[in-house]
């Protein structure tokens, strides 16, 4: 079962920042919250990732809340090419191995 | 670099038919390969983990099975098809078990008629 929850859909004006937001109040203190992206019909692409500091990269700031409930994934600036449905996932250590516990994401529209 | 390939794009199968679908990845050595299954509008399932030739872990009982003959080639097989297992498959690697990042395949849609 995943462990996060996010609106289904969500839109916004091109240029604008994308605040997505991620419910996870059933995350562990040694569980990273990540964050990936699905263009339709590819493969998805890692955006970022973090544990409990508020994170930067080149594509996304990921902020999470001091009590590791929930997140925000922010793209700064977004262009038509950011729409794509994003997944707010919790990584589990499993035996010998980690998983990725994967929801339903939202779908993000960036409009012209 | 590396690059990660999986084959076929599509595939249209009936029901009861085999299914072999394979990815290889290409520019690194004993990666950790994994297979998921995507059903329409929902997120990724893990099916299978691998973390180095013959070495295959399940995530879910079904009738799929996977196999690693080589140390970057992985393979996703049933023998009798079901119509549930229509989907879009993604192979994907990470470097180690401790890797932040999973780098995916371009996927192979299946439909079972």
């Amino acid at each position: 079962d995943a462990k996060t929850t996010q609106p289904p859909s969500m839109d916004c004006a091109e240029g604008r920042a994308a605040n997505l937001p991620c419910n996870h109040s059933t995350i562990s203190g040694n569980e990273y919250v990540y964050w990936y992206r699905q263009i339709h019909s590819q493969g998805p692409q890692y955006i970022i990732h973090g544990l409990k500091n508020n994170e930067t990269n080149e594509m996304a700031s990921l902020i999470i809340t001091e009590d590791r409930k929930s997140s925000t994934l922010i793209l700064p600036h977004a262009t038509l090419r950011d729409t794509a449905v994003y997944y707010c996932i919790v990584r589990v250590h499993s035996d010998s191995n980690y998983q990725l516990i994967w929801g339903a994401g939202t779908k993000l529209i960036i409009k012209p | 670099s590396q690059t990660i390939h999986q084959w076929p794009a599509t595939l249209v199968q009936p029901v009861g038919s085999p299914l072999s679908l394979e990815c290889t990845v290409e520019g690194t050595s004993n990666p950790n390969l994994y297979w998921y299954r995507q059903a329409a509008g929902r997120g990724l399932q893990l099916l299978f983990y691998s973390v180095g030739i013959g070495q295959i872990s399940s995530e879910v009982p079904q009738n799929l099975s996977a196999s690693r003959p080589q140390d970057r080639q992985f393979i996703l097989s049933s023998k009798k098809l079901l119509l549930s297992d229509s989907g879009f498959y993604l192979c994907a690697w990470t470097l180690d078990r401790s890797s932040y990042e999973q780098y995916f395949g371009p996927g192979t849609r299946l439909t079972v008629t």
